[in-house]
C-alpha cells in the first residue's frame, strides 16, 4: 500500500534551518511527483512547492523561492523540504504529498517549531 | 496569485441532512483542456488532508457517493447529500491550475 512517511517533530530557533524528510513506499517513486504543503496554527494550508522525482527539477512558490530546497534522493525513495532563516511565522505543521491528478496520498505531517 | 473563498466558513449539519459548501475563484480554472483545476479535501481533526474530489467533479477512490462536485470557471459545490457523523473536519478547496497551487479558507462541518 501507498504510504509517505516523514521525518519528526522538530524545534529550531529564529534563524536556524530545518530539514524534513519524506520516504515514499507502495510503489514506483519516480512516477509521481512530491508535493509540500504546510499549515500553521489555525489557518489555512499553503502550498509550499513541488519536485518532478523524475528529473529531480523543483518549483516553488515565490513566497519561500530565496529560503527553500526541494530535493530527492530516487535511490531512497525519499524527498526533502529544507526551509532557511527560520522565523516565528514558520510554525507549521509541513505535509509531503503525492500528485497523481490531484494529491491522492498524505504524509502524517512534521510539526516545525520555531522559537527562541 | 488566484485567491480562494468559501463559504460558509461554518456549517452546522444534523446527520442524515444534505450541506453545500461553496467555493469561488479569482480566476477560471476552465483549463482549455475542458477540466476544471479546482479540488475538495477534508481534513478530520488531527490528520493529514484526503482527497474527496479532483478536477471539479470526480469522486476520488473510496470516496462514498454521497459526496459530489459541481461547478465550473470560477463557481464550485461541494455538496453532500446526507452527512454522517464521520463527515466532521475542514473542507478545503484547492485551484491547480496555476502555481502557486491556492487553498480556500476552509470550511467547518460540524453535527448539530
Amino acid at each position: 500500500q501507498v504510504q509517505l512517511v516523514q521525518s519528526g517533530a522538530e524545534m529550531k530557533k529564529p534563524g536556524a534551518s530545518v530539514k524534513v524528510s519524506c520516504k515514499a513506499s507502495g510503489y514506483t517513486f519516480t512516477n509521481y511527483a512530491i508535493h509540500w504543503v504546510r499549515q500553521a496554527p489555525g489557518q489555512r494550508l499553503e502550498w509550499v512547492g513541488w519536485i518532478n522525482t523524475d528529473n529531480g527539477a523543483p518549483k516553488y512558490s515565490q513566497k519561500f523561492q530565496d529560503r527553500v530546497t526541494i530535493t530527492t534522493d530516487a535511490s531512497a525513495s525519499t524527498a526533502y523540504m529544507e526551509l532557511n532563516s527560520l522565523k516565528s511565522e514558520d510554525t507549521a505543521a509541513y505535509y509531503c504529498a503525492r500528485r497523481s491528478s490531484a494529491f491522492d496520498f498524505w504524509g502524517q505531517g512534521t510539526l516545525v517549531t520555531v522559537s527562541s | 496569485d488566484i485567491v480562494m473563498t468559501q463559504s460558509p466558513l461554518s456549517l452546522p449539519v444534523t446527520p442524515g441532512e444534505p450541506a453545500s459548501i461553496s467555493c469561488k475563484s479569482s480566476q477560471s480554472l476552465l483549463h482549455s483542456n475542458g477540466y476544471n483545476y479546482l479540488d475538495w479535501y477534508l481534513q478530520r481533526p488531527g490528520q493529514s488532508p484526503q482527497l474527496l474530489i479532483y478536477l471539479g467533479s470526480n469522486r476520488a477512490s473510496g470516496v462514498p457517493d454521497r459526496f459530489s462536485g459541481s461547478g465550473s470557471g470560477t463557481d464550485f459545490t461541494l455538496k453532500i447529500s446526507r452527512v454522517e457523523t464521520e463527515d466532521v473536519g475542514v473542507y478545503y478547496c484547492i485551484q491547480t491550475l496555476q502555481i502557486p497551487y491556492t487553498f480556500g479558507q476552509g470550511t467547518k462541518l460540524e453535527i448539530k
